[in-house]
């Protein structure tokens, strides 16, 4: 199974709702990321996990809360956004060994503040 | 500071012609991975192909091939025998350090298209 799963795909909120993205993988990947990608744009690196611990958080906003409840699970809870928070949030897991391991996307989520 | 550069924002291929999209980066670290990574309109990212600092060999993944020139910092992709499905926007990639690099910065990206 080399799949990343992502839900929901896409998400509409206000900005003092309390929403959570959901990430799950299945390959016995260590290391779990976040990304946020604006339209026509590379992503950029939010948050990784390594072995469920937090290990890089790229100043994100406190409104953005990540949570790896397992090794197969990542979470970002979201409150409070504003609307310049709308884009694609990719989830993206790897291994952690020697060497250079590929990164596994999910579909991402299509998030839109209000 | 390392870098990734993509300097073609769009290329147009002919459906069934070889085509090369354009990748340099800058890296003070001897020791480094260079990626590829396909974003088809859907938003997921697909990984094409790796190339490592110290690999002789130029990498090869079914019609994606890596064209890499260690001393002019370029890591291009050729993709052969274009095919419709091959429309997407393409990223160039490099994770620097060995175990625990976790942070992959990518280049700007190029849309490519392909032409019936």
């Amino acid at each position: 199974d080399t799949e990343v799963t992502q839900t929901p795909k896409h998400l509409v909120m206000g900005m003092t709702n309390k929403k959570s993205l959901k990430c799950e993988q299945h390959m016995g990947h260590r290391a779990m990321y976040w990304y946020k990608q604006k339209a026509k744009k590379p992503p950029e690196l939010m948050f990784v996990y390594s072995y469920e611990k937090l290990s890089i958080n790229e100043s994100v906003p406190s409104r953005f809360s990540p949570e790896c409840p397992n090794s197969s699970l990542l979470n970002l809870h979201l409150h409070a956004l504003q609307p310049e928070d709308s884009a694609l949030y990719l989830c993206a897991s790897s291994q952690v060994s020697t060497g250079y391991n590929e990164q596994f996307f999910g579909p991402g989520t299509r998030l839109t503040v209000l | 500071a390392q870098k990734i550069t993509q300097t073609q924002p769009g290329m147009f291929v002919q459906e069934k012609e070889a085509v090369t999209l354009d990748c340099t980066y800058d890296t003070s670290d001897q020791s480094y991975g260079l990626f590829w990574y396909k974003q088809p309109s859907s938003g997921e990212m697909i990984f094409l192909i790796y190339q490592g600092s110290y690999d002789e060999q130029n990498a090869t993944e079914g019609r994606y091939s890596l064209n890499f020139q260690k001393a002019r910092k370029s890591a291009n992709l050729v993709i052969s025998a274009s095919q419709l499905g091959d429309s997407a926007m393409y990223f160039c990639a490099m994770r620097e350090g060995r175990t625990g690099g976790f942070k992959t910065i990518f280049g700007a990206g190029t849309r490519l298209f392909v032409k019936a």
